[in-house]
């Protein structure tokens, strides 16, 4: 069975500041990965996604993440952050054709002024 | 094109009572999930509707939660009796293709509170 771990529950940055988040998964082969965002009262929105390829995954609002095979890891990462990335993420794996979603706990964040 | 809308927002019950979340998928989308995040718990899968079929009940907590997709449109998510575990932030999805690997559209959630 699949699984996704995200270490930290709250991480607080200032605005400005570089931010990672982290995420490990089990999976018994290459795994389809996954970060959503979810802003107060918003649903989830997909920042990118991981299927094969250039294991450095661009996405939207200047995010990026890296898979890293050997470590298990799908760790997200923006250079500069804005007070508008405030949210909680959440990590996701599935596995080949399934149609679920294994989520991991989430990672809120709380940015300074 | 209009999103994932799910009603109500909010919802606040006695134990005991029945509430009814709806969701509507976007226009076209066979595929249409439920999901549910317990407080500070991981959001997990509850089943997957593909047109007005169930294709995937595995993640349903028990024969209090009943869901419905009558004429592959709109689903409903009942809860009958509700307990206070149920309470939690359940959320909609829907895709044109039935894997989970292209990534779905969320709706923003209903926010059930059982009291």
């Amino acid at each position: 069975a699949q699984s996704v771990t995200q270490p930290d529950i709250h991480i607080t940055v200032s605005e400005g500041a570089s931010l990672e988040l982290r995420c490990n998964y089990s999976y018994g082969a290459t795994p389809y990965l996954f970060w959503y965002v979810q802003s107060p009262g918003q649903g989830l929105q997909l920042l990118l996604k991981y299927f094969s390829g250039d294991t450095l995954v661009q996405g939207i609002k200047g995010f990026e993440a890296e898979f890293k095979r050997s470590q298990s890891s799908f760790n997200l990462r923006k250079p500069s952050v804005h007070w508008s990335d405030a949210a909680e993420y959440f990590c996701a794996v599935v596995g080949g054709t399934a149609s679920k979603l294994t989520f991991g706990t989430g990672t809120r964040l709380q940015v300074t002024l | 094109e209009a999103g994932v809308t799910q009603f109500p927002s909010h919802s606040v019950i006695e134990k005991g009572q029945t509430v009814t979340l709806r969701c509507d998928p976007i226009s076209g989308h066979d595929n249409l999930y439920w999901y549910r995040r317990v407080m500070g718990k991981e959001i997990k899968f509850l089943l997957h509707f593909v047109k007005e079929s169930k294709q995937d009940e595995s993640g349903m907590p028990n024969n209090r939660f009943l869901a419905e997709r009558t004429g592959g449109t709109y689903s409903t998510l009942k809860v009958q009796p509700a307990e206070l575990e149920d309470s939690g932030v359940y959320f909609c999805a829907s895709s044109q293709v039935g894997t989970a690997s292209y990534g779905y559209t969320f709706g923003s959630g209903t926010r059930l509170t059982v009291v």
